[in-house]
C-alpha cells in the first residue's frame, strides 16, 4: 500500500531535549516536505527536499533541521525544542506533476 | 511573496443548502489544490487545478480556478452531514528549484441536519 509513515504519532517532551520525528514513504517520490499545523494558521511549510541531499527552507524553518540521506526518508530534527514548537506536524511526499500525499501526523507537546 | 487567503473561516450550513468557499492568492502559481481534513486526521487530496478555467467535480463538490483573478472556489451543492470537515486550499510554487506549497487558513464546515 502506498503510504507516508511518521513516528512517533504522539510525543511529550521537555524544553531542550533533542528529538527526531521520522518520515518514510514507499512511493519512490522525489519531493518531500514537513509542515506544522496550528489553530487559525493553517499549515505552514518548515522544510522541503527536492531529492537526496537537496533540502531548502520553507516559511518557518527556525528551530528545525532536516536531512535527506535516502530517497525514502526525511527526518525532522528539533535540536533544542521549545514550547512554541508544540504543534501538529505532517510529513508529505509527491512526485512531479502529482498531488502531495500526507502522513498521519505527529502531535508534539513541549513542556 | 505568495500569500493565500481563504474565507470564510467557519461555515455552518443546513443540509440541502448550497454554499461556496473562496480562495484568493497573491501571485501567479503553477497549480492549486483543495484538501479535506477530518478531525484528528490527516489531509486528503480532493482536487488539483492546473489551468485557467479548470473545473473539477466529485459528488457534491465542485472546484474551479480563475488564474486571471487569482481565485479558486469550492462549491458545495445540497450539503449533507458527511461533508462536515475542514477544507484547505493550497497554492503551489514549484518553479525552478522550489517545492513550496502555501496553505490557506482553512474553512471549518459544519453541516447541520
Amino acid at each position: 500500500e502506498a503510504q507516508v509513515t511518521q513516528n512517533p504519532r504522539y510525543l511529550i517532551t521537555v524544553t531542550g531535549k533533542k528529538l527526531t520525528v521520522t518520515c518514510s514513504q514507499n512511493m519512490n517520490h522525489e519531493y518531500m516536505s514537513w509542515y506544522r499545523q496550528d489553530p487559525g494558521l493553517g499549515l505552514r511549510q518548515i522544510y522541503y527536499s527536492m531529492n537526496v541531499e537537496v533540502t531548502d527552507k520553507g516559511d518557518v524553518p527556525e528551530g528545525y533541521k532536516v536531512s535527506r540521506k535516502e530517497k525514502r526518508n526525511f527526518p525532522l530534527i528539533l535540536e533544542s525544542p521549545s514550547p512554541n514548537q508544540t504543534s501538529l506536524y505532517f510529513c508529505a511526499s509527491r512526485t512531479m506533476g502529482e498531488t502531495q500525499y500526507f502522513g498521519p501526523g505527529t502531535r508534539l507537546l513541549v513542556l | 511573496e505568495l500569500k493565500v487567503e481563504q474565507n470564510p473561516l467557519f461555515l455552518s450550513m443546513q443540509e440541502g443548502k448550497n454554499y461556496t468557499i473562496y480562495c484568493n492568492y497573491s501571485t501567479t502559481s503553477d497549480r492549486l489544490y483543495w484538501y479535506r481534513q477530518d478531525p484528528g486526521k490527516s489531509l486528503e487530496s480532493l482536487f488539483v487545478l492546473l489551468s485557467n478555467g479548470a473545473v473539477k467535480q466529485e459528488g457534491r463538490l465542485m472546484a474551479s480556478l480563475d488564474t486571471k483573478a487569482r481565485l479558486s472556489t469550492l462549491h458545495i451543492t445540497a450539503a449533507v452531514h458527511d461533508l462536515s470537515a475542514t477544507y484547505f486550499c493550497a497554492v503551489a510554487d514549484y518553479g525552478g528549484a522550489t517545492n513550496k506549497l502555501i496553505f490557506g487558513t482553512g474553512t471549518l464546515l459544519a453541516v447541520q441536519p
